[in-house]
């Protein structure tokens, strides 16, 4: 099985920060990779698809890059709204997620 | 619009099933798989596994292998995922979300979820 690993665990982060979370899958699994952001009590969104593309209405400050094993979402100037959960999941082969990202304020 | 609706919260005693519903509107239920995630309280997603509407092929992750059955009912576009045997640590929230047919899909609808507690 394909295992997928974020880091960090945890970040805290101010207002305006531009922010990075990685991705790391235990194998290849070229682009299929997604990215979710989940606050409390609510049922995850999904943000990027295939590594890189933006879903429909999602602000265009969320971005996300890579292929292979090595990936990124990236947010470029933190809003007060995106302090939630991220996380990865890789769709090559079944559908394992990685284990989250919390986004705090600092 | 798009979306799916679970059913409600269910409490269990232990060794008992619960069959949880989903109920898709707004799209044409036989052209997305539906797939079924929970998260513990506190935890991270944990996918269980895959069903096609239009056929009713299904693709289950191995730790709930012989314990979990999802099914479908085309006429009210709606999916069903029934878990056996539950256990106190499986008390979590149970998420049915919307994927494209076949590999490489991500989940882009999600239903509001539903808490299913198991407790003696």
């Amino acid at each position: 099985d394909i295992q997928m690993t974020q880091s960090p665990s945890s970040l805290s982060a101010s207002v305006g920060d531009r922010v990075t979370i990685t991705c790391r899958a235990s194998q290849s699994i070229s682009s299929y990779l997604n990215w979710y952001q989940q606050k409390p009590g609510k049922a995850p969104k999904l943000l990027i698809y295939a590594a890189s593309n933006l879903q429909s209405g999602v602000p265009s400050r969320f971005s996300g890059s890579g292929s292979g094993t090595d990936f990124t979402l990236t947010i470029s100037s933190l809003q007060p709204e995106d302090f939630a959960t991220y996380y990865c999941q890789q769709s090559y082969s079944s559908r394992a997620f990685g284990q989250g990202t919390k986004v705090e304020i600092k | 619009q798009v979306q799916l609706v679970q059913s409600g919260a269910e409490v269990k005693k232990p060794g008992a099933s619960v069959k949880v519903s989903c109920k898709a509107s707004g799209y044409t239920f036989t052209s997305y798989d539906i797939n079924w995630v929970r998260q513990a309280t506190g935890q991270g997603l944990e996918w269980m596994g895959w069903m096609n509407p239009n056929s009713g092929d299904t693709g289950y992750v191995q730790k709930f292998q012989g314990r979990v059955t999802m099914t479908r009912d085309t006429s009210t576009s709606t999916a069903y995922m029934e878990l056996s045997s539950l256990r106190s640590e499986e008390t979590a929230v149970y998420y049915c979300a919307r994927g494209e047919l076949g590999t490489g899909s991500a989940f882009d609808i999600w239903g509001q979820g539903t808490m299913v507690t198991v407790s003696s």
